[in-house]
């Protein structure tokens, strides 16, 4: 199957900080998702982005697809994005979600 | 408000006692997947929905049954729970798989003893 894999593991920033997460993908796909997952364990979505780049607020992500990989740009952080950040891919056969294996961040204030 | 819930929220039950963890969505979403959240090994799909009657094993499909009878629940039966079911639990439900994005449950923290 598909394998995801992201970088780095783990991360912390001083508040305030910049940061990059990274995700790899061994195939090509047909979707992406970023999700935040909290402290209380809740999965929130951030982007649906197979391809190209988007932006919310502090948050950005670019998914290059032809290369395989996708960031996440986190600006200006704040203590509330603690918690784990995971992207999410689906299989070219259109059925199953695979998730990498997350990063987690702890923004100190 | 658009949702995914699942019920219970905690459970802690003993080896061998049959339970169900209810999902259901008020999306018309065609997709539902069940997830399991371990320490060290991420979330990894146990089944998955592609419509109503239509269900397929995920990658940990062992000791888990699902029925998909209407569109919008998707139960996970654990029929003999054992210790290494303990996990967290996720539901979640898109239009389709493809091209449209996930909406995930709160999640169900469960504890076999």
């Amino acid at each position: 199957g598909i394998q995801v894999e992201q970088s780095p593991p783990d991360l912390i920033l001083q508040e305030g900080a910049n940061s990059t997460l990274r995700c790899n993908f061994s195939d090509s796909v047909n979707n992406l998702q970023w999700f935040h997952q909290n402290p209380w364990g809740q999965l929130i979505n951030l982007f649906y982005i197979p391809s190209g780049t988007k932006q919310n607020g502090r948050l950005s992500a670019t998914t290059v697809a032809t290369e395989r990989y996708s960031l996440l740009y986190i600006s200006s952080s704040q203590t509330t994005d603690s918690g784990v950040y995971f992207c999410a891919v689906v299989n070219n056969a259109g059925n199953m979600l695979t998730f990498g294996g997350g990063t987690r961040l702890m923004v100190k204030p | 408000e658009a949702q995914v819930t699942q019920n219970p929220r905690y459970l802690i039950t003993v080896t061998g006692k049959k339970l169900t963890v209810t999902c259901s969505q008020n999306m018309n979403h065609e997709y539902m997947s069940w997830y399991r959240q371990d320490p060290g090994l991420g979330l990894r799909q146990i089944y998955y929905s592609m419509n109503v009657e239509v269900t397929d094993k995920g990658d940990v499909p062992e000791g888990y049954k699902v029925s998909r009878k209407e569109k919008r629940n998707f139960p996970l039966i654990l029929e003999s729970p054992s210790p290494n079911q303990t996990s967290l639990y996720f539901c979640a439900s898109s239009l389709r798989v493809v091209s449209y994005e996930q909406y995930f449950g709160p999640g169900t923290r469960l504890t076999v003893t």
